[in-house]
C-alpha cells in the first residue's frame, strides 16, 4: 500500500529554520516525483515544486524559487520541504503529493500526505 | 494568484447535476490534455478524482465526469449527492514537471 506520512506539527518564532518531512512507502521511492503544495487558511491549494528523487532534480513555481528549498533523501525514502528562515504569512498546511508514474500517464498526483501545518507566531 | 480561473462557488439540489469549470490559457489547459481534478473535504488531504482531462481514478463514481475545450476544462458531476459537498480544485501541467492548480471551488447542496 502506497503511503506518505508527513512529519507533526511545526510552531515556530519568525527567523527561526524550518525542514518538514514526508516518508514513502510501499512502491520504489526513486521512480516518481514527489511534490509540495501548500494551502493557507480558507485559501486554495498553491503547487510549490517538485523533486525527482533518482536524482534531486528540482524545479520550483515562481512563487516560491528562493523562498523555500525541496529535496529528496533516497536512502530513507523521504523527501522534503525546508525554509532558512520562516515567516507569519509561511503559516499554512504543506501536503506533499506523489506524481504518478506508469501507464503511460504522470501529471497528476495519486496520492498526498496528511499535511503538516506550520504556525509561525512571535 | 492563479493562473486557472474556477467559480468561487457552485451549488445544486440533491440529484441535480452541476458543472465547474477551469479556465486557462495556451500554456497550460489548452496546450496540455493534462488537467486532473481533485476533491478535498474539511479537514481532509486532497483526493484524486480525474486526470487526464477525463479519466476517473481508481474507485471514483462515474458520476464524476471531465471534458476540455480550449482553454476551458470541466467537471460535472451528475446525481448530486451530500457527500459531494466539498472543495473542489483543478490543476494542469505548465510544462518540463511543472504544475499550477486552480483557486478551488466550493460545492454546496441546496
Amino acid at each position: 500500500e502506497v503511503q506518505l506520512v508527513q512529519s507533526g506539527a511545526e510552531v515556530k518564532k519568525p527567523g527561526e529554520s524550518l525542514k518538514i518531512s514526508c516518508k514513502a512507502s510501499g512502491y520504489i521511492f526513486t521512480d516518481n516525483w514527489i511534490a509540495w503544495v501548500r494551502q493557507m487558511p480558507g485559501i486554495g491549494l498553491e503547487w510549490m515544486g517538485i523533486v525527482y528523487p533518482g536524482d534531486s532534480e528540482t524545479k520550483y513555481s515562481p512563487s516560491f524559487q528562493g523562498q523555500v528549498s525541496i529535496s529528496a533523501d533516497k536512502s530513507i525514502n523521504t523527501a522534503y520541504l525546508q525554509w532558512a528562515s520562516v515567516k507569519a504569512s509561511d503559516s499554512a498546511i504543506y501536503y506533499c503529493a506523489r506524481r504518478n508514474y506508469g501507464s503511460g500517464s504522470w501529471n497528476f498526483f495519486d496520492y498526498w500526505g496528511q499535511g503538516t501545518l506550520l504556525t509561525v507566531s512571535s | 494568484q492563479s493562473a486557472l480561473t474556477q467559480p468561487a462557488s457552485v451549488s445544486g439540489s440533491p440529484g441535480q447535476s452541476i458543472t465547474i469549470s477551469c479556465t486557462g490559457t495556451s500554456n497550460d489547459v489548452g496546450g496540455y490534455h493534462y488537467v486532473s481534478w481533485y476533491q478535498q473535504h474539511p479537514g481532509k488531504a486532497p483526493k484524486l478524482l480525474i486526470f487526464d482531462v477525463l479519466n476517473r481514478a481508481a474507485g471514483i463514481s462515474n458520476r464524476f465526469s471531465g471534458s476540455k475545450s480550449g482553454n476551458t476544462a470541466s467537471l460535472t458531476i451528475s446525481g448530486l449527492q451530500a457527500e459531494d459537498e466539498a472543495d473542489y480544485y483543478c490543476s494542469s501541467f505548465t510544462g518540463s514537471s511543472t504544475f499550477v492548480f486552480g483557486p478551488g471551488t466550493t460545492v454546496t447542496l441546496l
